[in-house]
């Protein structure tokens, strides 16, 4: 598709469990970032990513935490062993890297992942 | 990080006209967005300011005071469907270009 694509949209684990989030980004857009909200709640920066590095993992929670990005498309955010105060929604967003003028940047979302933690 | 303040919550009238606030850290400022966010979905694009001064795109107008850290958000002729949360994310400056969001001003409009 043309979008930002995640998968799974809703997953329901076990505390302990290990769980990995998928992000498609638009095709071309070099700049993918994860976000996590909960209910109510504003969204919570996790990890940047411009190409296959990350500059910026500041936001990552803990060390349960972690992401990839391969081919400077496809990410994965693995979260190890889960917490309940892990549930939330986890948004994948790409972007086309700012160049200026009137290219604004843009962040496109997905539809994001639903985790459930019992 | 961004220090982005906004009301948490306003309500206003269908029809009527609102305008939602927006305070920022000016350092490292490399521009501001708006982002609608209907429950249960996604955050979708409405406006970008880098440079001081209203954008006005339809019913909506976006205001941008760099040396002031302020920015607000304007919908004219409201509708029930602009009943959503409103959220004014940052772009850092430098090499790379985190974009941070604070929690939102949650709307409701009213008949």
């Amino acid at each position: 598709g043309a979008g930002v694509s995640q998968s799974p949209s809703n997953k329901v684990t076990e505390k302990g469990k290990d769980v990995e989030l998928r992000c498609d980004p638009i095709s071309g857009h070099t700049a993918l970032y994860w976000y996590r909200q909960s209910l109510g709640q504003g969204l919570e920066f996790l990890i940047y990513f411009q190409g296959n590095s990350a500059p910026d993992k500041s936001g990552l929670p803990s060390d349960r935490f972690s992401a990839e990005r391969t081919g400077g498309s496809v990410s994965t955010l693995t979260i190890q062993r889960t917490q309940q105060e892990d549930s939330a929604v986890y948004l994948c967003a790409s972007s086309l890297k700012g160049q200026g003028g009137t290219y604004t940047g843009e962040l496109f979302f997905g539809e994001g992942s639903r985790l459930t933690v019992l | 990080g961004q220090n982005i303040d906004q009301p948490t919550e306003m309500t206003a009238t269908e029809g009527a006209i609102v305008q939602i606030n927006c305070t920022y850290q000016t350092s490292g400022f490399n521009g501001l967005f708006w982002y609608q966010q209907h429950a249960g979905e996604a955050p979708t694009f409405l406006s970008y300011n880098v440079l001081d001064g209203l954008e006005e795109k339809g019913r909506f107008s976006s205001f941008l005071s760099r040396s002031k850290g302020y920015s607000y958000l304007l919908l004219k002729e409201l509708q029930m469907k602009d009943s959503a949360s409103y959220l004014c994310p940052q772009r850092d400056s430098g090499g790379y270009q985190k974009v941070t969001f604070g929690t939102g001003t949650k709307l409701q409009v009213i008949p």
